[in-house]
């Protein structure tokens, strides 16, 4: 099946700092990538949905200068987030999307918590 | 009112006992998803399903396209199977709208 990777798995940073959260899919090439953000016992909220070599698409709330997003391949996207503070403490997800028999089928990452002290 | 609701919110469960989850919605869907997500956090993907019936080893998806509703099964169920099970479904703009989930504890 197809496998989405996130690096880091978990990371904690200082207040202030940037953190670099990459998304890989493994074997295949990806059309779309998303990013989601989860709080404790809430479910996913999508941030972001970025193509390949074009802006990411922010929702509605979310800080484009904040969340840093760069999709320099068909198989990796990054998120930046940029002066972290502690509200910005959260599980990060990512999804990359292949065509399968014209549908597109999304496959989840392992997710990413930042902890910002 | 959410797009899409999941019952029951929390589920505890004999090891062994057959479970059931639902799952409605109520915006034009494309497809719909059962995800699995584990204490760790990482989110497996059971079923994507557009019609019908689907089956997994011990897991049974249906849908039910006309009453906006779809239920996911587990036979036999087993402490391994404790996760919280999450329900989206892809909206007519390719959007994913996820369901709260439904924290499932099965006790041996």
């Amino acid at each position: 099946g197809a496998v989405v990777s996130q690096h880091p798995s978990w990371v904690i940073c200082k207040s202030g700092t940037s953190v670099k959260i990459e998304c890989r899919s493994l074997d295949f090439q990806a059309t779309t990538m998303f990013w989601y953000r989860q709080f404790p016992k809430q479910s996913l909220m999508l941030m972001a949905t970025s193509n390949e070599g074009s802006k990411a698409t922010y929702e509605q709330g979310v800080e484009k200068d904040k969340f840093l997003i760069n999709h320099a391949s068909l198989t990796l996207s990054t998120l930046t987030v940029t002066s972290a503070h502690p509200e910005d403490s959260s599980f990060y997800i990512c999804s990359a999307s292949r065509l399968i028999s014209s549908y597109n089928e999304q496959f989840f990452g392992p997710g990413t918590r930042l902890t910002v002290l | 009112k959410n797009e899409v609701e999941q019952s029951p919110q929390n589920l505890t469960a004999q090891e062994g006992e057959f479970i059931t989850i639902n799952c409605s919605y109520s915006v034009g869907i494309s497809a719909l998803h059962w995800l699995q997500q584990h204490p760790g956090g990482g989110i497996v993907s059971l079923f994507m399903l557009s019609s019908g019936k689907k089956k997994h080893g011990r897991l049974i998806a249906t849908i039910n396209i006309q009453e906006k509703h779809s239920s996911l099964h587990i036979t036999a169920s087993h402490p391994r199977d404790s996760a919280v099970y999450i329900c989206a479904v892809k909206e007519l703009t390719n959007k994913l709208i996820f369901g709260t989930g439904t924290l499932l504890a099965v006790q041996p």
